[in-house]
């Protein structure tokens, strides 16, 4: 079985341009999230997607936004990318029950550079 | 919001020796999960522990949750150097449609 596939593996951008990442869940699997691991730190939740609707969100400025497709799939738009957005993009999936005691599956992660 | 204490930031060990990382919330939890990230790759579930003073065992790994349901332990025996890498405990967000929200890890080094 497949796990979570995350697409680009690195990306290099400069300042001011937009992102976009792209993540496949595991088949089954409803539930999308996002996370940001800036170098050498802890996992940052951004966004949280089930059943193509955003779920909840994390402390991130509006710019960061993404989207579910009916397939499940889901796409992390950053646009206006600034320096401080460098960092290992995670996208996880699971089987959405919505009562936080979902385990997470997670891809291997798209490296973002903001030259 | 939500947030998890995760201590200590970084532990160095000769191999053999034991390791203990310790997650501590405010609040009290439904649920506390413990996942494993090696260096450059990504996290990996280990276990999810639900009831007071629960302790489960996985080989060399026990993973206990305080008889409150704020605090828990992952401790290593005899570590080795496939242990190498940063152990995150993960607890659900306040609020509706609970977010998995991490501790900022800690990083074993196993120095043979």
């Amino acid at each position: 079985e497949a796990g979570v596939t995350q697409s680009p593996t690195h990306l290099i951008k400069t300042r001011g341009q937009q992102a976009t990442l792209r993540c496949s869940p595991i088949s089954g699997h409803t539930s999308v999230y996002w996370y940001q691991q800036a170098l050498g730190l802890g996992l940052q939740f951004l966004l949280w997607y089930d059943e193509g609707e955003e779920r909840n969100r994390g402390n991130f400025p509006p710019r960061f936004s993404g989207r579910q497709f009916p397939n499940y799939s889901s796409e992390l738009n950053v646009n206006a990318l600034e320096l401080e957005d460098s960092a290992l993009y995670l996208c996880a999936s699971s089987l959405a029950t919505g009562h936080g005691g979902e385990k997470l599956f997670f891809g291997s992660g798209t490296q973002l550079s903001v030259l | 919001g939500q947030q998890v204490m995760q201590i200590p930031q970084y532990q160095h060990v000769q191999e053999g020796e034991d390791f203990t990382t310790y997650c501590n919330s405010s609040t009290t939890l439904s649920n506390i999960q413990w996942y494993k990230q090696r260096p450059g790759g990504h996290p990996v579930f280990l276990i999810q522990l639900v009831k007071s003073g629960e302790v489960k065992k996985q080989k060399r790994l026990t993973f206990q949750f305080g008889e409150a349901k704020k605090n828990s332990s992952l401790h290593i025996t005899a570590t080795q150097t496939t242990d190498v890498g940063t152990y995150f405990c993960a607890v659900p967000g306040a609020g509706g449609y609970n977010k998995l929200i991490f501790g900022a890890g800690t990083r074993l080094a196993v120095h043979p």
